[in-house]
């Protein structure tokens, strides 16, 4: 089992509509990370959470620490937010932080 | 700078040559990791820095790989003699401690032709 789940793998939407990917995790953590990666392959960091809600634009990400679960919501969906959307935790050990990540959502917004 | 910076943001080589990626990490942030991700994969831990040291380097897929870091501030990870599997998005990302939040680059991606 992967110590990362995100779902929906792929996602397809027309645009404006509202869109949610989720991530589950199942280590504790010291943060979570959404990451967006293009098809051209740049990663852009989008947020990093411990606690409550971010809201950047037309991005809102969200995390329930008690039940290990956050979700990434984008509303009035846009072609230019057609990217994979990828799910990082921090899980602080003895020797240092390790990154768990999960399998990427890949969102195609059709105009 | 505000944040992590990597350069190249891209980079084309032909196979057999060296290339050199460097991340440039929020300043006094002690810890440094470098992950790659290939196409179609997920991403996956490469090494791990904690000021100018190495302690866990189990990521570095072969002795092609190789990742230093000096004055607690820049890394570099070298590929000798690139082949085409080591086409990859290349990313960097930094925390103040090695327990603290990170922060991500932007990723260099390398493509060996």
């Amino acid at each position: 089992k992967n110590e990362v789940e995100q779902s929906p793998q792929n996602l397809t939407a027309q645009e404006g509509e509202f869109i949610t990917i989720n991530c589950s995790y199942s280590v504790g953590i010291s943060a979570l990370h959404w990451l967006q990666q293009h098809p051209g392959g740049g990663i852009v960091s989008l947020f990093m959470l411990s606690s409550g809600k971010k809201k950047h634009g037309r991005l809102i990400a969200t995390i329930n620490i008690q039940e290990k679960h956050s979700s990434l919501h984008i509303t009035a969906s846009h072609p230019r937010d057609s990217a994979v959307y990828i799910c990082a935790v921090q899980n602080p050990k003895n020797t240092g932080n390790q990154f768990y990540f999960g399998t990427g959502t890949s969102l195609t917004v059709i105009p | 700078g505000a944040g992590v910076s990597q350069s190249p943001s891209n980079k084309v080589t032909e196979k057999g040559k060296d290339v050199e990626l460097r991340c440039d990490p929020i300043s006094g942030h002690t810890a440094l990791y470098w992950y790659r991700q290939r196409l179609g994969q997920g991403l996956e831990f490469l090494i791990y820095f904690q000021g100018n040291s190495a302690p866990d380097k189990s990521g570095l897929p072969s002795d092609r790989f190789s990742a230093e870091r000096t004055g607690e501030s820049v890394s570099t990870l070298t590929i000798q003699r690139t082949q085409q599997e080591d086409s990859a998005v290349y990313l960097c990302a930094s925390s103040l401690t090695e327990y603290t939040e990170a922060f991500f680059g932007q990723g260099t991606r390398l493509t060996v032709v």
